[in-house]
This record gives C-alpha cells, sequence and structure tokens, in this order.
C-alpha cells in the first residue's frame, strides 16, 4: 500500500529559503498525481497553496512555488516569514477516486 | 467573494447517522468537483470524499465507503455528506473544499471552508 511521505519538521531563518518534499514509499511523484500543497496555522482551517504541481492559488504570494524534483513534488518557499510558521501538507490524486495526503510537516521560522 | 460554509455536525451516537451541509457562494457552484476533507484532534488531514460538477462520478476513502455517501444539488448551490454506521474514529472537522476542476479527480483543491465538528461518543 503506498504511502506518501513528508519529512515531519523543517526550519529556516527569516528571509531565507527552505524546500519542503512529498514523495511516495515507492515509485515516483509525476504531474500526473497533481501534488496539491497547503498550509494550516493551529486553530485554523487549511488554505490551498499551490494545486496542480506549480499552479498558485489565488491571493498566494509568489514566494511560494511548487515543482517536481527528481522523484518528489516539492514546495519552495523563499523569503521566509515569521508567519510562514505553519503546518504544510502535500496530496495526490492517486487515481481511480482516491486522493492521499502526507502526514504534515511543521515549519518553524527561527 | 468564494465562500464554502459547512454546517450539520454535532455529537453523535456510534452506529448512528449525521448529514453534513456544505453552501456554496461567489462563484457558480455546477462548475466545480467538491470534496469532504477531515481532520481528527490534533491529527493531519484526510481526504473523505469527491464529487463531479454533475454528480456522475465520487470517490471515497477505504475508511468510509459503504458508510458516506456525497451528494449535491446544484439549484441549491450545495454539497452533502449522509454518514452512516458512524464510529468514534470519525470524529473530526470536516471541511468543505472546493476543487480546482470540474472534476474532483483533476487538478487538485481551492477554497475551504472553516469547518463543522463531528463527535461521536455515546
Amino acid at each position: 500500500q503506498t504511502v506518501v511521505t513528508q519529512e515531519p519538521s523543517f526550519s529556516v531563518s527569516p528571509g531565507g529559503t527552505v524546500t519542503l518534499t512529498c514523495g511516495f514509499t515507492s515509485g515516483s511523484v509525476s504531474t500526473t498525481y497533481y501534488p496539491t500543497w497547503f498550509q494550516q496555522t493551529p486553530g485554523q482551517a487549511p488554505r490551498t497553496l499551490i494545486y496542480n504541481t506549480n499552479v498558485r492559488s489565488s491571493g498566494i504570494p509568489d514566494r511560494f512555488s511548487g515543482s517536481i524534483l527528481g522523484t518528489k513534488a516539492a514546495l519552495t518557499i523563499t523569503g521566509a516569514q515569521a508567519d510562514d510558521e505553519s503546518d504544510y501538507y502535500c496530496v495526490f490524486y492517486m487515481g481511480s477516486g482516491l486522493w492521499l495526503f502526507g502526514g504534515g510537516a511543521k515549519l518553524t521560522v527561527l | 467573494e468564494v465562500q464554502v460554509v459547512e454546517s450539520g455536525g454535532g455529537l453523535a451516537q456510534p452506529g448512528s447517522s449525521l448529514r453534513l451541509s456544505c453552501e456554496g457562494t461567489g462563484f457558480s457552484f455546477n462548475e466545480y468537483g467538491m470534496h469532504w476533507v477531515r481532520q481528527r484532534p490534533g491529527k493531519g488531514l484526510e481526504w473523505v470524499s469527491g464529487i463531479h460538477w454533475d454528480s456522475t462520478n465520487r470517490g471515497y476513502a477505504d475508511s468510509v465507503k459503504g458508510r458516506f455517501t456525497t451528494s449535491r444539488d446544484n439549484a441549491k448551490n450545495s454539497l452533502y455528506l449522509q454518514m452512516d454506521s458512524l464510529r468514534p474514529e470519525d470524529t473530526a472537522f470536516y471541511y468543505c473544499v472546493r476543487g480546482s476542476s470540474a472534476y474532483f479527480s483533476m487538478f487538485g483543491f481551492d477554497k475551504w471552508g472553516r469547518g463543522t465538528l463531528v463527535t461521536v461518543s455515546s
């Protein structure tokens, strides 16, 4: 059974750049999985940052970008700000009408 | 302004049923696939179900298949989640999410609601 893997935690300095990745326990991510990225701060609903690999959702600043890096989907945050400190989730379309989330990654800005 | 607003959450006993609703405003509801996503307290996100714009196709997570049914009424700009045979592990915030296309199986997710809490307990 395929599992979506995310590194559980990251840290970045203010103004710095960080890349979060999502992959599979076996196999490679491609655009056909429509990688989508979300941000969630404690006590709030998630919001969509990136869908369909690299399309920014409405209102999302261009310091958030999505891509495929090697065998994984990637979310890159450039010019990190204090309010980027959040949980980040990815999701993939696995086919047969099924979407699968990663376990989430906590980003600390320090 | 694009909005999706959930309602219908509450306390339910194990084995009982509950129906969630979601109303979409500020966009052409009948042009988008829709999703339900849940989050157990203190845990990560779990996709529950999706439905095409025209209800011709739906999908369900294995954890809810056969117990939950997603439907929509485009005339009322509304999405529904009928939850039967509820279990304590169904306790979660349930979010309604607009898809990024007319088909829930394509492109991803877009606008999220604030969620509604379902608690299954005796």
